[in-house]
């Protein structure tokens, strides 16, 4: 299998406040994490890209400030949203692959983030 | 500037019956497209991959069609059965460039309902 767990599932947080999302892949290594957001009835957005031991290559429009990536080992990704705000309020997805050339990525449950 | 679109936002089928899904793309630099399917509150779920050598996979009751002059891929499923049910994403990847990741670019979906 190819599991990739998140946590937590739901968070609701103050506004201001930092708050810190765990990707992991359970049973393979995850050379590469990709971190999605996703509206209402909307795509999947992509917010940034990590390697292993690398820095996060983020996306046009995402402020890598705000929304902070560690990929400190290959089973673990981290997503910190720096003083969240009420429209941080999304549902947060990562996803992962086994290698940096692969297209097959294997997603996590997903985290809803309430921002009040 | 939406490079994968799915134009149907819903369709509904009789169980037993062909769903048919459709996916449009503009990049002519995409060469590998998914279907994932989504229930709500969870990560999707890889279903089928085509390359774009090829114009049909067929994994069980899923058939993925890729017609590259019409940049446009379908996915049949047949017999249709409740437990489709989902939201149905097609993604589409435009190879490695320079080394960089294999990102996916997501339509906004399908919700799929079948009907018992």
């Amino acid at each position: 299998g190819a599991v990739v767990s998140q946590h937590p599932s739901w968070v609701i947080c103050k506004s201001g406040t930092s708050v810190k999302i765990e990707c992991r892949s359970l049973d393979f290594q995850a050379t590469t994490m990709f971190w999605y957001r996703q509206f209402p009835k909307q795509s999947l957005m992509l917010m940034a890209t990590s390697n292993e031991g690398s820095k996060a290559t983020y996306e046009q429009g995402v402020e890598k400030d705000k929304f902070l990536i560690n990929h400190a080992s290959l089973t673990l990704s981290t997503l910190t949203v720096t003083s969240a705000h009420p429209e941080d309020s999304s549902f947060y997805i990562c996803s992962a692959s086994r290698t940096r050339l692969s297209y097959e990525q294997y997603f996590g449950p997903g985290t809803r983030l309430t921002v009040t | 500037d939406q490079q994968v679109k799915q134009n149907s936002p819903s369709l509904s089928v009789q169980e037993g019956r062909i769903s048919i899904l459709n996916c449009d793309y503009t990049n002519s630099m995409f060469d590998y497209f998914l279907w994932y399917k989504k229930y709500p509150a969870e990560g999707p779920t890889f279903l089928i991959s085509i390359s774009s050598i090829k114009d049909k996979n067929e994994d069980g009751r899923f058939t993925v069609f890729l017609n590259k002059s019409a940049k446009h891929l379908s996915l049949h499923i047949v017999p249709s059965q409740p437990g489709d049910s989902a939201v149905y994403f097609c993604a589409a990847s435009g190879g490695n460039s320079g080394g960089s990741n294999y990102k996916l670019t997501f339509g906004k979906g399908t919700l799929l309902t079948v009907n018992p």
